[in-house]
């Protein structure tokens, strides 16, 4: 079966500074989707960032990057210059293929943001 | 372009009641999806429509859950009787059929009193 463990249930960072979310994962499948959403207080899911289990390079999206390292299945969310809109929860999600379009949520991290 | 809207945005019954949760898909997404988060637990798959039918149902708690999405359109999950522990946030997500990508809803707050 397919799990996200998101060990840091909340996690505070000084404005500007970068910080590192953690995510790891399991799943038998080699082929599998790694995706962040960010979820502020107003409720609605944000989508991030995505990496595909075949993809060479880690992905990046502005201030967002994902570290991905496959032997040890991690999928840490790196956000840099980090800002104080960036409060929110943020979770990891694993989409595995082709058996379906369900997704597996992580627990899910809190972030704040300190001026 | 429009979103993923859900409606309503917040909704409290009393145990045995019936709801009825609304979900309109941006447009042109064959793909549609119910999750649920209850009492600060993982966000929880229910339930994934192909335009009109139930691709997978294998998240749906029991058979006081009933999804539909007639016409392919917009998806109501209803849950009759409700009973306080099924108390949380139900999200709507839809995908273009072979996107990568889950575009979500705002979610609707259900509380069961």
């Amino acid at each position: 079966a397919q799990k996200i463990t998101q060990t840091q249930p909340g996690m505070f960072v000084q404005e500007k500074e970068a910080v590192t979310l953690d995510c790891t994962y399991d799943t038998s499948d080699p082929s599998y989707g790694l995706f962040w959403y960010k979820q502020p207080s107003s409720g609605e899911m944000i989508f991030l960032i995505y990496q595909g289990s075949y993809d060479q390079q880690n992905a990046t999206e502005g201030r967002y990057s994902l570290n991905f390292q496959k032997a040890r299945k991690s999928a840490n969310l790196v956000i840099s210059a980090s800002q104080l809109g960036d409060s929110a929860m943020y979770f990891c999600a694993m989409r595995v293929e082709p058996h379906g379009q369900n997704f597996v949520f992580g627990p899910g991290t809190r972030l704040s943001v300190l001026p | 372009e429009a979103g993923v809207t859900q409606f309503p945005s917040h909704s409290v019954i009393e145990k045995g009641q019936t709801v009825t949760l609304r979900c309109d898909p941006i447009s042109g997404h064959d793909n549609l999806y119910w999750y649920r988060r209850v009492m600060g637990k993982e966000i929880k798959f229910l339930l994934h429509f192909v335009k009109e039918s139930k691709q997978d149902e294998s998240g749906m708690p029991n058979n006081r859950f009933l999804a539909e999405r007639t016409g392919g359109t917009y998806s109501t999950l209803k849950v009759q009787p409700a009973e306080l522990e099924d108390s949380g946030v139900y999200f709507c997500a839809s995908s273009q059929s072979h996107g990568g990508k889950l575009f979500f809803g705002s979610g609707t707050q259900l509380s069961v009193l």
